[in-house]
């Protein structure tokens, strides 16, 4: 059973279009988190999100948490090539770091 | 920011031999650290924790007599693959950090290789 359940696992896009990534539970979090890892390297902190419904803005990414903070959204708008990898929300159920099961993006120029 | 130090990036070793990692933080003391796997195209799966002057604890199914992990120093944490076997190949990553819950910084990684 994933207590972080991540969708969708593979999305292909054109360059200029905008997707969505939902991170899902049916346990609370005190705060989720995404990550960006590409190939060969380790996890990179895009962003934590603590308050439920709280909003937070990267450049071009979005960020949700729910109301209930069981839920968590990725929105990238225009996606570019360079936004290609794997995308991971991660939470903290009981002070060990956990992962949902990744978003491999790809972005085709 | 703080940064996680991960040695060696990538090991090729043969089978029956053992492989030490060691992740270390650089700038900040870390009395917790965590150590994952992880396949091609999957996603992280934590195999320990590490805890600093103590016993690490294991995830289920972690075999503790098979990767031996040491936390002496609130700077540095290793994982020793022992008795390795090709199945054990894949990408070790640790982690640090998260202080209040906070973002973790991760190593770059290790790709083991058993031949």
């Amino acid at each position: 059973t994933q207590l972080l359940e991540q969708s969708p696992q593979f999305l292909s896009i054109q360059e200029g279009e905008n997707l969505t990534v939902y991170c899902n539970s049916s346990s609370v979090f005190s705060s989720l988190q995404w990550y960006r890892q590409e190939p060969g390297e380790g996890p990179v902190l895009l962003v934590t999100v603590v308050t439920g419904g709280e909003v937070k803005k990267l450049k071009r990414l979005t960020f949700q948490f729910g109301d209930a903070r069981k839920d968590s959204s990725l929105h990238i708008t225009a996606a570019q090539p360079g936004d290609t990898g794997l995308y991971l929300c991660a939470g903290l159920p009981t002070g060990k770091l956990i992962f949902g099961q990744g978003t491999t993006l790809q972005v085709k120029p | 920011g703080a940064v996680v130090s991960q040695h060696p990036s990538r090991v090729i070793c043969k089978s029956g031999t053992s492989v030490k990692i060691e992740c270390r933080s650089l700038d900040f003391q870390a009395t917790t650290m965590f150590w994952y796997r992880q396949f091609p195209k999957q996603s992280l799966m934590l195999m320990a924790t590490s805890n600093e002057g103590s016993k690490a604890t294991y995830e289920q199914g972690v075999e503790k007599d098979k990767f031996l992990i040491n936390h002496a120093s609130l700077t540095l944490s290793t994982l020793t693959v022992t008795s390795a076997h090709p199945e054990d190949s894949s990408f070790y990553i640790c982690s640090a950090g998260g202080s209040k819950g906070y973002g973790y910084t991760f190593g770059s990684g290790t790709r083991l290789t058993v031949v």
